[in-house]
């Protein structure tokens, strides 16, 4: 299967910095990029949809100016999380389609704890 | 109501018994089915795709009753390596976006 990988694997931060997490596809061209948080014990929600070359696409209740998503390439895609506050402590998973199967490959997620 | 509902054990089971999970969904437009099963603190994995006329893949049987929206997943012999959480997830345009349910968490006790 496709490899989609993240970086970060976790970080800590201080409240009010701004953290960046990449998400890349290793072996195939995303088109279509998803962004994802999980709190603990609840499932995961989409934040928002990327396309490469446009506007990210963001779920109701998603600040899309707090959570800023660039998708320049078709194998890379960052979210950057402005001004973190420790509410938004969370797992942030990506996932891309694109590839052959068309199936969504998620990335191994990034832990993020604001301080 | 959530879209995607499933029951958030745990369910503690001997190794070797079968187990069942359902899940039901609220929008009647959802077009694509799946489970998923995630570890603890690990990313998703797809587990099997559930078409309309069942599938079976190895000891994993999934289901799908469009009429009643829930979709069911059996697994057989259970092995020590299922203990995960498993996922019920759709979709109303096939993979664009999809609605993940909270999870079913299962343990599977030696």
């Amino acid at each position: 299967g496709a490899v989609v990988s993240q970086h970060p694997s976790w970080v800590i931060c201080k409240s009010g910095t701004s953290v960046k997490i990449e998400c890349r596809s290793l072996d195939f061209q995303a088109t279509t990029m998803f962004w994802y948080r999980q709190f603990p014990k609840q499932s995961l929600m989409l934040m928002a949809t990327s396309n490469e070359g446009s506007k990210a696409t963001y779920e109701q209740g998603v600040e899309k100016d707090k959570f800023l998503i660039n998708h320049a390439s078709l194998t890379l895609s960052t979210l950057t999380v402005t001004s973190a506050h420790p509410e938004d402590s969370s797992f942030y998973i990506c996932s891309a389609t694109g590839g052959f199967e068309e199936t969504q490959y998620f990335g191994p997620g990034t832990r993020l704890l604001v301080l | 109501r959530k879209e995607v509902e499933q029951d958030p054990g745990p369910f503690n089971v001997p190794e070797g018994a079968t187990v069942a999970f359902n899940c039901t969904y609220s929008n009647s437009a959802s077009q694509s089915f799946f489970w998923y099963r995630q570890d603890c603190r690990k990313e998703p994995k797809l587990l099997m795709s559930v078409y309309s006329s069942g599938n079976e893949d190895g000891r994993f049987t999934a289901q799908l009753n469009r009429a009643s929206q829930y979709i069911s997943l059996l697994i057989r012999d259970s092995k020590l390596s299922d203990s995960a959480t498993y996922l019920c997830v759709v979709s109303t345009f096939g993979n664009e976006k999809l609605t993940f349910g909270t999870g079913t968490r299962l343990t599977i006790i030696p």
